[in-house]
């Protein structure tokens, strides 16, 4: 079946690390893959997508690139900032599950300043 | 103005008790969904509406039922409150893309934490 596996945290870094969270996924079909962040109390936001293999989604110094030949994900960002410190979510979705989205499980980020 | 409104956020009760949780999305999405999130921040979905239409339904107690009287608001109501119903529950939509099965990103609400004691 569909599901997705991310790196468990939570993950410590000091201000202006480089920052890595790995996900990989499984899909029968031709998935969407998706980075979602959710801040303390609140509820997630998209941090970037990516539809199609080797298409790479950016957003606010965050890059993830779909590999299909690996089927990964992996979540990057050069420097982090204390402003960062959120959980990060790993998503798929599939056109023939009518958007079932299948999230993975989460991994909580803590910069330290 | 918020784009997917959950109500109330936050709901304190006693097991045995009936709630209900209501969501409007204002974004003119087609499909409305819930999803529970437990306390170590794992997501389920639990329910997905399409127009109006019940698409998803995953193995969810049926004390669990959802209503959606159009498509900008999906509610869930909640009969004999256990205590492992204590979660964070949250409201999303999405849309799909001209008739064409493209998998449109979700926007979540912000959530509404359910404690039942």
């Amino acid at each position: 079946g569909d599901s997705v596996t991310q790196m468990e945290g939570p993950v410590t870094l000091s201000e202006e690390a480089f920052l890595t969270i790995n996900c990989t996924y499984t899909a029968t079909g031709y998935p969407s893959l998706f980075w979602y962040v959710q801040y303390p109390g609140e509820g997630l936001q998209l941090l970037l997508k990516a539809t199609k293999a080797d298409d790479k989604g950016s957003n606010k110094g965050f890059e993830a690139t779909y590999r299909k030949e690996t089927t990964s994900f992996h979540l990057e960002k050069g420097s982090v900032q204390v402003s960062d410190s959120a959980v990060y979510f790993c998503a798929l979705s599939v056109r023939y599950n009518f958007n079932k989205f299948y999230f993975g499980s989460g991994t909580k980020l803590n910069v330290k300043p | 103005d918020t784009a997917v409104s959950q109500t109330p956020k936050y709901l304190v009760t006693q097991m045995g008790n009936d709630k209900s949780i209501k969501c409007e999305q204002n974004l003119g999405h087609d499909t409305m969904y819930w999803y529970k999130q437990d306390s170590k921040k794992f997501l389920k979905i639990m329910f997905s509406y399409n127009n109006k239409e019940l698409i998803i339904n995953e193995t969810v107690p049926n004390r669990f039922s959802p209503k959606s009287p159009d498509k900008a608001h999906l509610n869930l109501h909640i009969n004999s409150l256990e205590l492992g119903d204590s979660a964070v529950y949250f409201c999303a939509s999405s849309q799909e893309a001209g008739g064409v099965r493209k998998t449109g990103e979700l926007f979540f609400g912000e959530g509404s934490r359910l404690t039942v004691l």
